[in-house]
């Protein structure tokens, strides 16, 4: 069964402090990783997805195979970053299946 | 385009009651996808609907039903209703299934079990 594990609750970094959230997956096939981020008093909304390469928001993510991991990375933490954040793994036909999430604070 | 549109808000509800969800998806989007989201388990699948058929079930007691009308348009129904189903519950759609059509949450509805 597919399963994604955030280990850390919660994260605190100061501003303009290298972020690192971390993901790992448990998945034999090949799977598709995103990130979902929820700002407070927004919906959940996605942030990026491993097949597409992108940066948002300065944030990126490399899937990687070898380790089952799919860490979202920042170089510089913005306070605006402030937020849930949520990995979460696409098998296919499968739902989609989410972490329970990691709580990003940015202290100024 | 409007969002993804969930009805009520907030709910406040007795044990032992019955309550039903609503969910209007993002227009042209065919697949609809529920949620419970909780403090301690975070995001638990419930269903997921396209076309009117359900596709997936998750891992729900038989309370937790749902279906899906031909306008896309969906509802949730749970009967007899315990403490423990006090959550937020999420609604997404997507223009598909699988990885290619990324869910676009609705606010949820609040859900209080008293």
């Amino acid at each position: 069964a597919q399963r994604v594990t955030q280990p850390e609750k919660l994260l605190s970094v100061f501003k303009g402090a290298p972020v690192e959230l971390k993901c790992n997956y448990s998945y034999s096939g090949s799977p598709e990783l995103f990130w979902y981020v929820q700002y407070s008093r927004q919906r959940l909304q996605l942030l990026l997805r491993h097949i597409s390469r992108e940066s948002i928001k300065g944030f990126t993510a490399d899937l990687n195979k070898g380790e089952t991991s799919f860490h979202l990375k920042k170089p510089f933490a913005q306070e605006e970053d402030s937020a849930m954040y949520y990995c979460a793994l696409n098998s296919g036909n499968t739902p989609l299946v989410f972490g329970k999430g990691t709580r990003l604070s940015v202290i100024a | 385009k409007a969002g993804v549109t969930q009805t009520p808000r907030y709910l406040i509800k007795t044990r032992g009651q019955q309550v039903t969800l609503s969910c209007s998806p993002i227009s042209g989007h065919r697949s609809v996808s529920w949620y419970q989201q909780t403090p301690g388990q975070g995001l638990q699948f419930l269903f997921e609907y396209f076309s009117e058929t359900q596709r997936n079930k998750g891992n729900f007691p038989g309370r937790f039903s749902g279906r899906q009308f031909s306008n896309s348009r969906s509802e949730m129904n749970v009967s007899t209703l315990e403490l423990g189903d006090s959550a937020l519950y999420l609604c997404a759609s997507s223009v598909g299934t699988g990885y290619n059509s990324p869910l676009h949450f609705g606010n949820g509805t609040r859900l209080t079990v008293t």
